[in-house]
């Protein structure tokens, strides 16, 4: 069973700053990784989606990596501002089709 | 073009009861996803349609069931409401079965709660 576990569980930083989001998981056979974005009370956003045979995907200020040898990604996150305050979650795909989940990171950036 | 939508929003139910939830996925999209979301936690996955063929199911009871429909619209009911019950539930959809490696793209969510 792949479990997901995402390192910090929460982050506050001030407008400006660059910042590193963790996401580790156990089964090294997926697929793909996507990330997402989910404000409070909310759905899911798709920010960057890495095929398993990637190890960098970029979208604006947005970088994720990929080493799925060591089943780690992150996703780096240039000049943040307060419209980036969400919880941030990681979401590795099997050979089912089932996304699987960690507990998410809660970034609060402040002006 | 409009993204997954879901309905309704908001929904209260008692202990006991049965509820619909209803999903229609983007425009295109063949593939539907139910997932539950408990408070402070990851969504968990709960069915994969595709081609109005359930495709995978995740570690929930049977009291959970889910049907797709000719439009790719899909349905997902739960009987027998527990409190434990009390989620968001989210719906994805995405192109295909997972063969060409598409995002998978949610909905806003139905919350409910049980009282």
């Amino acid at each position: 069973k792949q479990e997901v576990t995402q390192i910090p569980a929460a982050l506050s930083v001030p407008e400006g700053e660059n910042l590193v989001l963790n996401c580790s998981f156990t089964d090294s056979a997926i697929y793909n990784l996507q990330w997402f974005r989910q404000d409070p009370g909310k759905g899911l956003t798709s920010l960057l989606l890495i095929q398993s045979s990637q190890r960098e995907q970029t979208s604006g200020r947005l970088n994720a990596s990929l080493d799925k040898s060591s089943g780690r990604s992150t996703l780096y996150i240039a000049a943040s501002q307060p419209g980036d305050s969400a919880t941030y979650l990681c979401a590795p795909r099997g050979s089912g089709y089932a996304l699987n989940f960690g507990k998410g990171t809660s970034l609060l950036v402040t002006p | 073009d409009a993204g997954v939508t879901q309905s309704p929003t908001h929904l209260i139910k008692t202990r006991g009861q049965q509820v619909t939830l209803r999903c229609s996925p983007i425009s295109g999209h063949k593939s539907v996803s139910w997932y539950q979301q408990v408070l402070g936690q990851g969504p968990q996955f709960i069915f994969q349609y595709y081609e109005k063929e359930e495709r995978g199911r995740g570690n929930f009871p049977d009291r959970f069931s889910a049907r797709q429909f000719p439009n790719y619209s899909s349905e997902l009911n739960v009987n027998a409401l527990l409190l434990g019950d009390s989620a968001l539930y989210l719906c994805a959809s995405s192109l295909d079965a997972g063969v060409s490696n598409q995002p998978q793209h949610f909905g806003d969510g139905t919350r409910l709660s049980i009282l």
